[in-house]
């Protein structure tokens, strides 16, 4: 069993729509939780990231944790053409000295 | 822009050859990790250098090797080259390494890696 599963998509919706993007993760002892945002041909940019269970607002963006069932949620408002890029949720392991990424859901935004 | 940049950005290698990517982190970052990006997959760590000394390594054979140099560079080689070595290789700077440096992770734009 992987450490940390994402459906890698890809999901298609057009502009202003309201996106959830998922991952499941097996290790109860992981506390911190990131999203990554992957442009094409660019590395992983830090969106957000989150402690424990609860939700994170950031803008447009809402970061979610449930401990109980190990899920962890992005949600996107108004969703624009912008935001289509493959999103990476991710967890630092091993002490803190690397970052476990789910395979990361490629998102299409259509005008 | 994250400030750390990578070279080359593409690079074509044969099977068996013997490769050496590089990367300039941001100034003050004392850390620097590796990552391997296959197609389709999340990138997957290789090992972190910290203060020029390798602070944790993942699960890859030892002809993945690394260097950490004072003036925030780094390196990435890789001897004996095999087919599913393809792939982008990424480096990741943060701060220290301490408990929360993954907390920020700062990626370079990585090198594609191509091997025939």
């Amino acid at each position: 069993q992987k450490e940390v599963e994402q459906d890698p998509g890809p999901l298609s919706v057009p502009e202003g729509a309201i996106v959830s993007l998922n991952c499941t993760y097996s290790n109860s002892a992981f506390q911190y939780f990131m999203w990554y945002r992957q442009y094409s041909r660019k590395g992983p940019e830090l969106l957000m990231y989150t402690y424990s269970s609860g939700n994170k607002e950031d803008g447009r963006f809402t970061a979610q944790v449930d401990k109980s069932s190990k899920y962890i949620s992005l949600f996107i408002r108004d969703s624009q053409p912008s935001d289509s890029a493959t999103y990476l949720c991710a967890t630092p392991a091993a002490g803190f000295q690397k970052l476990v990424f789910g395979t990361g859901t490629r998102l299409l935004v259509s005008p | 822009e994250t400030g750390v940049t990578q070279s080359p950005t593409h690079l074509i290698k044969t099977r068996g050859q013997q490769v050496t990517l590089r990367c300039s982190s941001q100034s003050g970052h004392n850390t620097v990790s590796w990552y391997q990006q296959a197609l389709g997959q999340g990138p997957q760590f290789i090992f972190q250098y910290y203060r020029e000394e390798e602070n944790g390594r993942g699960n890859f054979p030892p002809r993945f090797s690394g260097l950490q140099f004072p003036n925030y560079s780094s390196e990435l080689n890789v001897n004996a080259l095999e087919l599913d070595d393809s792939a982008l290789y990424l480096c990741a700077s943060s701060l220290d390494g301490g408990a929360l440096a993954s907390e920020t992770q700062y990626f370079g734009p990585g090198t594609r890696l191509l091997v025939l």
